[in-house]
């Protein structure tokens, strides 16, 4: 079974720009969370996605958004990128809708804003 | 807010020695909690998942503990190996699968 892709892997935007992240969970998981990674602030939970609807959502700004498809594919999308906004991007995905479940990560898209 | 931590932040150990690393949260309430691997640039690799009903896991060479009263957790591996060399994060599993992540332990094995 193929595991959660996640592209593009690399991505070099300039500030104000916005970016689109897209997360291909396991077949038959309709889970998908999103991570932020900085040195700084490490592991960050972004927001949460099951069937088409956002069930959990962290603490970041509105500029940070998401969406999922009837195929349980996701994709964030990140609006005026700041410098601050470089990180590691990491989807999730995961079985059940009900508590907290085993995720399985993606290899991660680096994003650089300059 | 659920706060986790790990300690030590970084460990260095020679090839073939027994070690523990560390992770403890402030809140008991959990689903569940999540060892995780990750190498340099790289996504995360699960290792081992405890319910919270559980108070141990095994893979191979890797044993996790849980302690929810504590609020403690415990991955140890047994002969380790240059390839052990990785971050190790611990992940405490809150409801909705949001997990609240520790700062990591890097560790390095040497040949």
């Amino acid at each position: 079974k193929a595991g959660v892709t996640q592209t593009p892997r690399y991505l070099i935007k300039t500030r104000g720009q916005q970016v689109t992240l897209s997360c291909s969970p396991i077949s038959g998981h309709r889970s998908v969370s999103w991570y932020q990674q900085t040195p700084g602030q490490g592991l960050q939970f972004l927001f949460e996605y099951f069937s088409e609807t956002q069930r959990n959502k962290g603490n970041f700004p509105g500029r940070f958004s998401g969406r999922q498809f009837s195929n349980s594919r996701s994709e964030m999308n990140v609006s005026t990128l700041e410098l601050g906004d470089s990180a590691l991007y990491l989807c999730a995905s995961s079985t059940r809708g009900q508590g907290a479940n085993e995720q399985y990560f993606g290899p991660g898209t680096r994003l650089t804003v300059t | 807010k659920q706060e986790v931590t790990q300690i030590p932040a970084a460990l260095s150990v020679p090839e073939g020695e027994n070690l523990v690393l560390n992770c403890s949260f402030t809140d008991s309430a959990i689903y569940n909690l999540q060892w995780f691997r990750q190498d340099p640039g790289k996504g995360l690799t699960s290792l081992l998942l405890i319910q919270s009903s559980q108070r141990e896991q095994t893979s191979g060479r890797l044993n996790a503990s849980l302690d929810k009263s504590s609020g403690r957790s415990t991955l140890y591996i047994a002969a380790s190996q240059p390839g052990d060399s990785a971050t190790y994060l611990c992940a405490v599993g809150a409801g909705a699968n949001n997990l609240f992540f520790g700062t990591g332990t890097r560790l390095t094995v040497i040949p």
